[in-house]
Order: structure tokens, then C-alpha cells, then sequence
């Protein structure tokens, strides 16, 4: 079974650009959430979309925004990137209330 | 404002003992528990989730709620130098919640 996929791995950006990341959930889970890591604030939640609904946003500027598409495959966008944007960007899936399962991230720097 | 608190560490346990990570949170609305283990550079895992006050037990992994106290914990029995990670504790508000992370605690075992 085919965990959650993240693209790119990597990605290196300058200030003011735009970037969107992409988010493929297991198979069967309709449940995409997005979180953002960084050393000094640790993990947090960004946005959760369900059946291509937006559920439930986090306390981050409206640059931050996302999608999800009726494959349950799921993109967000940074617009006007800013240097404190640098961080891990993990997404995960889940099917129900037990846990959610996270890809390897999208690591993206911003220089 | 929702918090989960976690001691930072590290936590240095040698090997075969027990390791206990404990964790707060100030939501008295929250449901579901996890722990997710993180490696450095790779993304997180998760261990073990609890919804009832009491124990859960899964191999050398116990989880401990008590909700009147808010505290939550994690018990790694025989610890080995692979268990060595950052421990991530996390809660949701509602059974379909956004995870809230603590910043997670960093346990090194050594042999």
C-alpha cells in the first residue's frame, strides 16, 4: 500500500515568488492536512481539507492557501514568499480518527 | 489557546531502562492523543493514540491519559539505541481535529 507522497523533495525559492507543493494521500483516505515545521515553532497545522472542502485553517497569513481535488490529491501555495517561510512542509492523510499518516515533506528554502 | 507542553530534554536513559515522556495539554475539549516519533530529517511516525483515561499498551510501548489532570504520557520499556528520536506529542479538539503539536521532547538512549 502506497504511503502519502510529497513533490518536490526539495525546493529552493527566492523571496517574493510563488510556490505550490503537492500531496497525494493514501488510497481510500478523502482526509488532507497540512503542516509546517520549523525549528523554532515546531509542527504546526496549517489547513485540513475534506472531500475538497476546507474543515478547519490555521493562524498562518492568507499567502498560505490550498486545494484539494476530487482524487483527494491535494496542492498548497505560498504567494509572496518571504524568508521566514524556510521550513518543512509535511502532509498527511488519514481515513478516520486514528492518526494521521504523514509523507516525507517538502523541505523548501527561501534565499 | 490551545497547548500541548512537552520538557524539551534531552531525556538520556541507557539502554534496557525504562523512558518516560510526559506531556500537557490546557484543552479540556480535547479527544484523541498521539505520539508520533520523529528521526532527524525524516518525518513523523506514529507510535500510539488513546482516547480513554487509563492505560494502552502496545509491545514495549505503553500510553497513559488522565484527562482530570491533563496529562498524557509515554512509556518505552527496554529502551534501545533506535528509539533515540524526538517524541511528538499531539492532541485534537473533536474527533476530526487538527493535530496540536507539543514541541516534542528529544530522548537519546545510549549503549
Amino acid at each position: 500500500k502506497a504511503g502519502v507522497t510529497q513533490t518536490p523533495r526539495y525546493l529552493i525559492k527566492t523571496r517574493g515568488q510563488q510556490v505550490t507543493l503537492s500531496c497525494s494521500p493514501i488510497s481510500g483516505h478523502r482526509s488532507v492536512s497540512w503542516y509546517q515545521q520549523t525549528p523554532g515553532q515546531g509542527l504546526q497545522f496549517l489547513f485540513e481539507y475534506f472531500s475538497e472542502t476546507q474543515r478547519n485553517k490555521g493562524n498562518f497569513p492568507g499567502r498560505f492557501s490550498g486545494r484539494q481535488f476530487s482524487n483527494s490529491r491535494s496542492e498548497m501555495n505560498v504567494s509572496t514568499l518571504e524568508l521566514g517561510d524556510s521550513a518543512l512542509y509535511l502532509c498527511a492523510s488519514r481515513v478516520g480518527p486514528d492518526g494521521y499518516t504523514f509523507g516525507s515533506g517538502t523541505r523548501l528554502t527561501v534565499v | 489557546q490551545k497547548e500541548v507542553e512537552q520538557n524539551s530534554g534531552p531525556l538520556s536513559v541507557p539502554e534496557g531502562a525504562i523512558a518516560s515522556l510526559n506531556c500537557t495539554y490546557s484543552d479540556r475539549g480535547s479527544q484523541s492523543f498521539f505520539w508520533y516519533r520523529q528521526y532527524s530529517g525524516k518525518s513523523p511516525e506514529l507510535i500510539m493514540f488513546i482516547y480513554s483515561n487509563g492505560d494502552k499498551e502496545d509491545g514495549r510501548f505503553t500510553a497513559q491519559l488522565n484527562k482530570a489532570s491533563q496529562y498524557v504520557s509515554l512509556l518505552i520499556r527496554d529502551s534501545q539505541p533506535s528509539d533515540s528520536a524526538t517524541y511528538l506529542c499531539a492532541v485534537t479538539h473533536g474527533e476530526m481535529g487538527a493535530l496540536i503539536f507539543g514541541k516534542g521532547t528529544t530522548l537519546s538512549v545510549s549503549s
